[in-house]
């Protein structure tokens, strides 16, 4: 299947400052992206929607501000948790469709970031 | 929007056991059910999936059945193995709604024991 390469896999960084997190599709051009926030033991929450050269959709609840995503191009989309806290602290893991599937239902994940604030 | 209910939250069973997880949906429209198999602090991988034009489909040891009338599918695994153990989510969309977003159901921990 189709693979989707996530940076960094893993970050700690101190409270107030802000993490970027990359997505990229390997051998597919990602026309949409999506990035899911994951809490231990719990489910994949979406929080927002990208598409290529447009602004992202956020789901409910999500600060547009506060999770900057930008999706420059088919293959790369990126994640900035702007003036991270404590409560930031998540595995945030992204997925993209492959756009140029005639059945482009499969979603293929990223490995996933381990985003721990101090 | 669409919600994805999924039993039971957590699943023991003997190594050579079936096991059943259990997922329904709320909205009728949704056409596709993907199961995600997410080992820990691993990416979720694409385990099965089925349309709402198919019954059931079956690969190797696993199975996946729909009934889109009463809007529930379910996943199952013949002949556990331990290597079977990690958290498994079931998903729905509606693909014919533009780019379609995947809701997940909360997941299930499948534990076999040897």
């Amino acid at each position: 299947g189709a693979v989707v390469s996530q940076h960094p896999s893993w970050v700690i960084c101190k409270s107030g400052t802000s993490v970027k997190i990359e997505c990229r599709s390997l051998d597919f051009q990602a026309t949409t992206m999506f990035w899911y926030r994951q809490f231990p033991k719990q489910s994949l929450m979406l929080m927002a929607t990208s598409n290529e050269g447009s602004k992202a959709t956020y789901e409910q609840g999500v600060e547009k501000d506060k999770f900057l995503i930008n999706h420059a191009s088919l293959t790369l989309s990126t994640l900035t948790v702007t003036s991270a806290h404590p409560e930031d602290s998540s595995f945030y893991i992204c997925s993209a469709r492959d756009g140029g599937t005639a059945t482009n239902e499969k979603l293929f994940f990223g490995s996933g970031t381990q985003l721990s604030v101090l | 929007g669409e919600n994805v209910e999924q039993h039971p939250s957590t699943l023991s069973v003997q190594e050579g056991d079936s096991a059943v997880i259990k997922c329904t949906y709320s909205d009728s429209a949704s056409n596709y059910f993907p199961w995600y198999k997410q080992e820990l602090g691993k990416r979720p991988q694409l385990i099965i999936d089925i349309r709402s034009n198919v019954g059931e489909k079956k690969d190797q040891r696993i199975a996946v059945t729909l009934n889109k009338t009463a809007k529930h599918f379910s996943l199952h695994i013949t002949e556990t193995q331990p290597e079977d153990s990690a958290v498994y989510f079931c998903a729905a969309s509606n693909t014919n709604s533009g780019y379609s977003t995947l809701t997940f159901g909360k997941g299930t921990m499948l534990l076999v024991s040897p």
